[in-house]
């Protein structure tokens, strides 16, 4: 079992709608959680952090269930720029604070 | 954005032959990565390192070795290429809690081996 799973897409979605990711992930130890975006040909950039409360920055909302392991994301009304592949990435919870990385939801928004 | 740059950007390799990549920082993070990125497998360690002269392996070590005499540079090698590796490469730096920060990537690094 890998240690963070995602569904690989590809979400195929019209402008303006709201499109959601889960995430699973499979030590109960975690502690940070994040979503990435990686543009094609691109490196990962962070998009945002995922904290116990859930958290919103403009269009995104993040939310982790720890009970279930699982984090999703929301993007709210899809803009043609938001494609891109998104990556699920939780921490190891060793001294190597090494990053866990899911392998990525792909997401195209048509005009 | 976080100073890390990597070189080169590109590179055509034959097998066999050693090739060695290159992650600068100007940031005076602690911890670095590498990482290759292939079709259906995502992003997987290969080797980190957590100061200067400190490194440890990650899940595909093998065939790959890596250096850090300064802070600043991360060097891994490829000490004989083969096609497996074909692959693109990205370095990663991070400030020493990850819980908050998360990582900055370099652009990467495109290797073919032929």
């Amino acid at each position: 079992r890998k240690e963070v799973e995602q569904d690989p897409g590809p979400f195929n979605v019209p402008e303006g709608a709201t499109v959601a990711f889960n995430c699973t992930y499979s030590n109960s130890a975690s502690q940070s959680f994040f979503w990435y975006r990686q543009d094609c040909r691109k490196e990962p950039k962070l998009l945002m952090s995922v904290y116990s409360s859930g958290n919103e920055d403009g269009r995104f909302t993040a939310q982790l269930n720890r009970a279930s392991q699982y984090i999703s994301l929301l993007i709210r009304d899809s803009k043609l720029s938001d494609s891109a592949t998104y990556l699920c990435v939780v921490n190891a919870m060793d001294s190597s604070y090494k990053l866990i990385f899911g392998s990525g939801t792909r997401l195209l928004v048509r005009p | 954005d976080a100073g890390i740059t990597q070189s080169p950007r590109h590179k055509v390799t034959e097998t066999g032959t050693p090739v060695t990549l290159r992650c600068h920082q100007t940031e005076n993070h602690r911890y670095m990565y590498w990482y290759r990125q292939d079709p259906g497998h995502g992003l997987r360690l290969i080797h980190y390192s957590y100061g200067v002269k400190d490194t440890d392996k990650g899940e595909v070590s093998d065939g790959y070795s890596v250096s850090r005499s300064k802070t600043e540079d991360f060097l891994l090698t490829l000490e004989s290429a083969t096609s497996s590796q074909t692959s693109v490469y990205f370095c990663a730096i991070s400030a020493p809690a990850t819980g908050l920060h998360g990582y900055t990537f370099g652009s990467g690094t495109r290797l073919t081996v032929v």
